[in-house]
């Protein structure tokens, strides 16, 4: 079973929907990060939380929210979907921030 | 500010032959610097890091790293391509006083039998 799991892997869905997204970890990780993935442009914070009473917004948190229902799940909302949100999204949790990430294998986004 | 510059798009090498993938950096403290590699349909995997210590670091298949602290670079070495090294490779960086990882743009590793 993988360490970091995300559901769902794929979705298409339609302008103006809200949307989530789910990310569940077995490692005992404290630290739990979103990231979005552009082609050519690598991939770019959304939030992060290094528990469960400790959320933060990355580079880019406009038009998304998240939430820490326990230690293991950490879950990222588009409120309301705009055709520029179309991306990969990944889930990673470490234990230590000089510690490798450990990530999910993604939820494809699209939406028309 | 962190940044992370990764110059090429793609790299192209033979089977067999020694491979490069180029990375520089910017940080204000001491960085800390991490490779990942990127399988089609899968997330990041780690490869390598540099904390500190030696310059020279040892990761995963086969894969090394050298940090050059004068030219703020962290290329990412092998000295025998496999056809199964190509993938999309990640470089990351984090300074000492940030929570938060910097990816570059990744660079395409094609590798012809």
């Amino acid at each position: 079973d993988a360490d970091v799991t995300q559901t769902p892997r794929n979705r298409i869905t339609k302008t103006g929907k809200r949307i989530m997204l789910e990310c569940s970890q077995t490692k005992g990780h404290d630290r739990m990060y979103w990231y979005r993935q552009d082609p050519g442009l690598g991939l770019q914070l959304i939030y992060y939380s290094f528990d469960v009473k400790d959320i933060n917004k990355g580079e880019i948190s406009d038009g998304y929210s998240v939430s820490r229902q326990a230690q293991a799940k950490f879950s990222l909302s588009l409120e309301s979907a705009i055709p520029n949100q179309t991306a990969l999204y990944f889930c990673a949790t470490t234990d230590r921030v000089n510690q490798p990430q450990h990530f999910g294998d993604g939820t494809r986004l699209s939406i028309l | 500010a962190q940044s992370v510059a990764q110059p090429e798009d793609q790299v192209n090498v033979a089977e067999g032959n020694p491979l490069t993938v180029k990375c520089t950096y910017s940080v204000s403290g001491n960085p800390y610097l991490f490779w990942y590699v990127q399988y089609p349909n899968r997330g990041l995997q780690f490869l390598l890091k540099y904390i500190t210590g030696d310059n020279l670091v040892k990761g995963s298949y086969g894969f090394e790293a050298e940090f050059n602290k004068s030219q703020t670079s962290f290329h990412l070495k092998k000295p025998s391509a496999l056809v199964s090294d190509s993938a999309l490779y990640f470089c990351a960086v984090r300074d000492g006083s940030s929570y938060k990882l910097i990816f570059g743009s990744g660079t395409r590793l094609l590798v012809r039998p």
